[in-house]
């Protein structure tokens, strides 16, 4: 699976749009753009995923660039619980044995300030 | 979504010794898989758990010091044998569901080993 390049961190006002930069240059075609985060002492959650379009769910909106080579996920109103490590990964679907190549870098930390 | 518990969620162990983490899903799912994620690191794949099989390990994870089961769909183990205080470690138990291939992640298992 390609690498990705985060920001180490970041900060955001609350009630302002949270913009996560994510650059993946050596995405091949059949690999998705996922991303999670990680609020201290817990699991990773899960926050959106595609392929080629942008995607928007209750949590957040995922932009890609037309040649796929970087990708921001978007929190459209920051919270101080939205302050968490934010991972952007890119993968194959789970067939075969495109999951054993999963690889989660160090992502960002974003810090929702009051 | 899936709901993950894990057991235990937290322990201390002395080297040498062993500990079982179980993982149970509330509902059928496609795969299983083991991180680990060491203090201030990212998550690290150890390996998948294949259900009647052995499991698929990493590069740098072999069976004998981290034996895995997975005895149905929704249940698996992963043993950390003969410890020592470099397995300290947050150990987490992920899962994807079909048909959107989401993945989730359990609480975590939290090991300090003496």
């Amino acid at each position: 699976d390609a690498k990705t390049t985060q920001p180490t961190s970041m900060d955001c006002a609350e009630g302002r749009a949270a913009n996560l930069p994510c650059n993946h240059s050596t995405i091949s075609g059949n690999e998705y753009v996922y991303w999670y985060r990680q609020i201290h002492s817990q699991g990773p959650q899960y926050i959106i995923h595609g392929l080629k379009n942008n995607e928007t769910n209750e949590m957040a909106s995922l932009i890609i660039t037309e040649d796929r080579k970087s990708s921001t996920l978007i929190l459209p109103h920051a919270t101080l619980r939205d302050t968490a490590v934010y991972y952007c990964i890119v993968r194959v679907g789970f067939s075969g044995s495109g999951a054993n190549n999963l690889f989660f870098g160090t992502g960002t930390r974003l810090t929702v300030i009051p | 979504s899936a709901v993950i518990s894990q057991k235990p969620s937290r322990d201390i162990c002395q080297r040498g010794t062993s500990l079982t983490i179980q993982c149970q899903v509330d509902s059928q799912v496609t795969m299983m898989f083991w991180y680990r994620q060491q203090p201030g690191q990212s998550l690290t794949l150890i390996a998948t758990a294949n259900q009647g099989s052995e499991a698929t390990y990493e590069s740098g994870f072999v069976i004998d010091k981290f034996p895995i089961s997975r005895p149905n769909l929704t249940f698996s183990t992963l043993t950390v044998s003969n410890m020592s205080p470099e397995d300290s470690s947050i150990y987490l138990c992920s899962v994807v569901k079909a048909p959107d291939n989401e993945q989730f992640f359990g609480p975590g298992t939290r090991l300090t080993v003496l």
